[in-house]
């Protein structure tokens, strides 16, 4: 079964305290990409990936960091987490950048919480 | 500036009726328009996808519409079921140079027994 799996689903944290979001798919995608979600603004993205060593800066890179050293992982690292990145964070996966057919398969949330 | 603009933000109908959302933009040049499903606290699954030449398109009971020349798209949903409450959200890509992938706020619906 095609599956994104990101973890952790819930993370509380204290401000400065550096933390990974992992996500890995088993589709062989090439595109992976992440993106936060608050109310009222629908999803943003992060920072993406269009293969392995490959990233570029989304909408909102600000205090974020990524890598792709492996095709199948792309970490979301928070290297001094502020309560402003209190966010749901969803990691995306597809073929290429334009979605293909199917659009992209979203992993199903970190619901990250910094105080 | 590339947006894409959802109405209305919330509806609540009753199980077995039908509504119709909508989705409006102003992304140049268009590449194609989808809709996602995004159940409470999940991620947001594909529904449809429709590309410039394309006015209907269907999934079961959600019928996607797409008129490029008032750049407006609809999705509507025939006899409703309490597993449609969900957002519903309208992505719009643009290509021009730099692929973009532009999100709606989404639909929250909610349908009551």
């Amino acid at each position: 079964e095609a599956q994104v799996t990101q973890n952790p689903r819930y993370l509380i944290t204290v401000t400065g305290k550096k933390l990974t979001v992992t996500c890995s798919q088993n589709m062989n995608h090439e595109y992976m990409s992440w993106y936060r979600q608050d109310p009222g603004l629908g999803l943003r993205q992060i920072y993406y990936s269009m293969n392995v060593e490959v990233t570029d800066k989304g909408d909102v890179p600000e205090g974020y960091k990524v890598s792709r050293k492996e095709k199948r992982n792309f970490p979301l690292i928070l290297e001094s987490p502020s309560p402003n990145q209190t966010s749901l964070y969803f990691c995306a996966v597809a073929p290429d950048r334009l979605g293909g057919i199917g659009g992209y398969t979203f992993g199903s949330g970190t619901r990250l919480t910094v105080v | 500036k590339n947006q894409v603009e959802q109405s209305p933000q919330s509806l609540i109908i009753l199980e077995g009726k039908n509504c119709t959302l909508q989705c409006n933009y102003t992304v140049s040049p268009f590449s194609n328009l989808r809709w996602y499903k995004q159940d409470t606290g999940r991620g947001p699954v594909s529904l449809t996808i429709m590309t410039f030449s394309e006015n209907t398109k269907s999934n079961g009971r959600y019928t996607a519409t797409l008129d490029a020349d008032t750049k407006q798209s609809s999705l509507h949903i025939t006899a409703s079921q309490l597993s449609d409450s969900a957002s519903y959200i309208c992505v719009v890509s643009a290509t021009s140079g730099t692929y973009k992938y532009i999100f709606g706020t989404g639909t929250r619906l909610k349908v009551l027994a």
